[in-house]
């Protein structure tokens, strides 16, 4: 019954792999997220898809593409990784691009550590 | 982007009241005020949202005086479950454009519960 569930859930590997992160949401929310949480706990937005559709793309290097199959997932993944990509991955998503609440269903995170 | 300052840290007593005020002297006339609360090892969960004056949900109170530079998150009777981090975010949720998209998360004030 999980709205949104990302998995995996904790993910260890070594700089230069590569690896995915896979998000699904089930609520039938148009628009997905996925944020990176750093370790001062800085939150922030990577990607936004909109029905499949990237619409944000917030300076974000080259070896992380996001993939949206359909609109009810929104995978991430990591070519070649750094030490610096260890962090918390948070999936989102929200009824639709602008949500008259503000408000954000995000999954429980997948912590990625590169060693 | 309008930036916003909140306290580190702070501790309560379980049944107490708790108001956790936040600084945004930039806010923009189209943003709104969004707070949303994190368990460890958890994605952030919105709490409330405001525009002016007073919002209450069945969770919590948000107070925004009349110039919008501030806010205050009002705990009613405070529980040791409510110990977490809170971040206030300030951004034009309504706008189709960018939504709440570019939205960051600061570090937040980290409550503290205790018997």
């Amino acid at each position: 019954d999980t709205a949104v569930s990302q998995t995996p859930k904790y993910l260890v590997t070594q700089m230069g792999n590569d690896k995915s992160i896979k998000c699904e949401q089930n609520l039938g929310h148009d628009t997905m997220y996925w944020y990176k949480q750093d370790s001062k706990k800085f939150l922030k937005i990577m990607f936004s898809y909109n029905n499949k559709e990237l619409i944000i793309n917030e300076t974000v290097p080259n070896r992380f593409s996001p993939k949206s199959p359909d609109k009810a997932h929104l995978n991430l993944h990591i070519n070649s990784l750094e030490l610096g990509d260890s962090a918390v991955y948070f999936c989102a998503s929200s009824p639709r691009l602008a949500g008259d609440t503000g408000e954000l269903f995000f999954g429980e995170g997948s912590r990625l550590t590169v060693l | 982007l309008a930036k916003t300052t909140q306290p580190i840290s702070m501790d309560s007593y379980e049944g107490q009241e708790v108001n956790i005020t936040c600084s945004h002297n930039n806010i923009a006339t189209n943003d709104y005020i969004t707070w949303y609360q994190q368990f460890p090892s958890q994605g952030p969960r919105f709490i409330i949202q405001g525009y002016k004056t007073k919002v209450t949900n069945e969770v919590a109170s948000l107070f925004i005086p009349a110039d919008r530079k501030s806010s205050t998150l009002s705990l009613p009777r405070v529980s040791l479950s409510d110990t977490a981090v809170y971040y206030c975010l300030v951004g034009d949720t309504a706008s189709m454009n960018t939504g709440f998209q570019k939205l960051v998360f600061g570090t937040g004030t980290r409550l503290l519960v205790s018997p």
